[in-house]
């Protein structure tokens, strides 16, 4: 089943603890994004990767991380969580953004102490 | 820099009733593309359509049907005979084609209720 999954679903953590949130899928996508939805502020792109080695930044890249070493999976990484990174978390991704649709991974709720 | 503006933030109709989601769309790019997204209470983000700009087409899908007008910048959706089951977040997303333009930009979306 083509499907993107992330991990942790849910996450409770405390300020400066280091975490990563894992996100792969199994459609050999070459684009990837993660996204942080809060209230009233819709979906925001944190970093987005067109292909292996190639990230580039969103619209909200501070405070967090990425990689990209494998076609598969691109971690969002917080190095130093602060309580404003508490948000919904969701890992996406497409056959290119020229294709269409984006898959959405079932998103990771992140509170930050 | 691209932008996506749902001025709309919240609707309530009836169920039956027809109702339009507005968006409406900046970008300096020629060629972009322009989504729709379903998000239900259950919380997972569903694609509905994609819409690029050199297609102007109005696109419809059952109850479902978009209309794009780029002298107006706006790509509106309007669902007909609205069911409960239509109740969820919409949010409507601009993307540029290639290189740095590719990221894609989301509206911070409409909260549609539709009451029984």
């Amino acid at each position: 089943e083509a499907q993107v999954t992330q991990n942790p679903r849910y996450l409770i953590t405390v300020t400066g603890k280091k975490l990563t949130v894992t996100c792969s899928q199994n459609m050999n996508h070459e684009y990837m994004s993660w996204y942080r939805q809060d209230p009233g502020l819709g979906l925001r792109q944190i970093y987005y990767s067109m292909n292996v080695e190639v990230t580039d930044k969103g619209d909200v890249p501070e405070g967090y991380k990425v990689s990209r070493k494998e076609k598969r999976n691109f971690p969002l990484i917080l190095e130093s969580p602060s309580p404003n990174q508490t948000s919904l978390y969701f890992c996406a991704s497409s056959g290119g953004i020229l294709t269409g649709e984006l898959f959405f991974g079932e998103g990771s709720r992140l509170t930050v102490l | 820099a691209q932008k996506v503006t749902q001025a709309q933030t919240e609707i309530s109709v009836v169920e039956k009733e027809d109702v339009t989601l507005d968006c409406v769309y900046e970008t300096r790019d020629t060629t972009y593309y322009l989504f729709w997204y379903k998000q239900p209470p259950s919380g997972e983000l569903v694609f509905l359509i994609r819409r690029n700009s050199f297609d102007e087409q109005n696109e419809i899908s059952g109850r479902y049907s978009w209309n794009f007008q780029k002298s107006t910048s706006s790509f509106n959706f309007t669902i007909t005979a609205s069911q409960v089951v239509d109740s969820a977040v919409y949010f409507c997303a601009l993307s540029g084609w290639a290189g740095a333009n590719s990221k894609l930009t989301f509206g911070k979306g409409i909260t549609l209720s539709v009451r029984p």
